[in-house]
């Protein structure tokens, strides 16, 4: 079945302790990226990867770090996660940057 | 950054009544429009992908135009059915941009 799977979905941690969401996909699309949803301001892009060791910034990449060593995998990274990035996140690839998205099943973050 | 507006923010329509909601994006140097059905719990689902001046396209009872020249988009739904709840969101994706920019949505609700 052609999916994309996040882990975890729901995550509560402290402030200053790095975290990793993973993210994968099996459709061998060549663009991923990391949106978050937060109330009244719609999806909002963070990083997105045009091909294996192509990453760029989003709108909002401020606090976060991505990687793409392999064309399926695309983990989002928080070093120092703040109050501020309690968010829900979604994970979608598609095979071209303005190609339908399929969105993971989204990760609800808390940092505390 | 473009400007991606919705509107309205939402509506709420009783079964059977049809409707419709407006995406608006910039016009120039534009390369996509996006159209997805987000139901709650769930992840966003792509409804439609257009990318020509006057295009149409249907899915069941979901149809959606496109006027690229003044930068606008509607959804029509025809005899709105209680499971068409959802927010429904639109993208913009211009040609020289690598990323889909999301308006905030129109959050339907289908009272039977």
């Amino acid at each position: 079945e052609a999916q994309v799977t996040q882990n975890p979905r729901y995550l509560i941690t402290v402030t200053g302790k790095k975290l990793t969401v993973t993210c994968s996909q099996n459709m061998n699309h060549e663009y991923m990226s990391w949106y978050r949803q937060d109330p009244g301001l719609g999806l909002r892009q963070i990083y997105y990867s045009m091909n294996v060791e192509v990453t760029d910034k989003g709108d909002v990449p401020e606090g976060y770090k991505v990687s793409r060593k392999e064309k399926r995998n695309f983990p989002l990274i928080l070093e120092s996660p703040s109050p501020n990035q309690t968010s829900l996140y979604f994970c979608a690839s598609s095979s071209t940057s303005a190609g339908e998205q399929f969105f993971g099943p989204g990760t609800r973050l808390t940092v505390l | 950054i473009l400007n991606v507006e919705q509107s309205p923010q939402s509506l709420h329509v009783q079964e059977g009544d049809s409707t419709n909601f407006t995406c608006s994006f910039p016009s120039s140097n534009f390369y996509a429009l996006h159209w997805y059905r987000w139901e709650t719990a769930k992840s966003p689902e792509a409804l439609f992908v257009m990318t020509l001046n006057g295009d149409e396209k249907k899915k069941g009872r979901i149809s959606a135009t496109l006027n690229t020249k003044e930068g606008y988009s509607y959804l029509y739904i025809k005899g709105s059915q209680p499971e068409d709840s959802a927010t429904y969101l639109c993208a913009s994706h211009s040609g020289s941009a690598r990323q889909l920019t999301f308006g905030s949505g129109t959050q339907l609700t289908v009272l039977p």
